[in-house]
């Protein structure tokens, strides 16, 4: 079955980096964009970017460029999303998920479970 | 694109229908309108795109309707599964937003 499967959550101090992995399984990693979205403790839901596996272009937030970093491995299925320069107020659960169409990639139809970022001194 | 959704919290019972509203602040392009529901401690679930396509395995009682800048969410009769919060997205100019969210709950 499709699934995206995060990596472990992590506890940061102020100014640090954080590089979240997302593994992709159960179809052709390559045809599908993934997006990030985050979400703060009871909170809505804030997008962050996407990237397409295929060639490893990149879309950003304007709120997280030059803060945010999408790649993938294509050899292990693998996206990661990296943040850097970390406040309080980046404390959130990070969700990675999959578009659901190769064609239209503006809607969500596989959501990882999320990867808690704790950010405190 | 700023969504804003309305009311914040509906309260209803069980069997009752629930409208929930998501107006932008300009038009949405192409029809790229979703709408996802999440409980607590869990991932949200794609229920709508497209402003009106059902995503598989999403009960008939959901459906999705609007243009422009108003969109609805029609959840036609609740069932006590359905009690969540309920979130429409969009996607334009390279740029997706969410709307603040919905929160369905008991009565």
């Amino acid at each position: 079955q499709v699934q995206l499967v995060q990596s472990g959550a992590e506890v940061k101090k102020p100014g640090d980096s954080v590089k979240i992995s997302c593994k992709a399984s159960g179809y052709t990693f390559n045809r599908y964009f993934i997006h990030w979205v985050r979400q703060a403790p009871g909170q809505g839901l804030e997008w962050l970017g996407l990237i397409n596996p295929s060639g490893g272009s990149t879309t950003y937030a304007q709120k997280f460029q030059g803060r945010v970093t999408m790649t993938r491995d294509t050899s292990t299925s693998t996206v990661y999303m990296e943040l850097s320069s970390l406040t309080s107020e980046d404390t959130a659960l990070y969700y990675c998920a999959r578009v659901g169409s190769p064609k239209y990639y503006y809607y969500m139809d596989v959501w990882g479970k999320g990867t808690t970022v704790i950010v405190s001194s | 694109i700023v969504l804003t959704q309305s009311p914040g919290t509906l309260s209803l019972s069980p069997g009752e229908r629930a409208t929930l509203s998501c107006r932008a602040s300009q038009t949405v392009s192409s029809n790229y309108l979703a709408w996802y529901q999440q409980k607590p401690g869990q991932a949200p679930r794609l229920l709508i795109y497209g402003i009106s396509s059902r995503a598989a395995g999403i009960p008939d009682r959901f459906s999705g309707s609007g243009s422009g800048t108003d969109f609805t969410l029609t959840i036609s009769r609740l069932d006590p599964e359905d009690f969540a919060v309920y979130f429409c997205q969009q996607y334009g100019n390279a740029r997706l937003t969410f709307g603040g969210g919905t929160k369905v709950e008991i009565k």
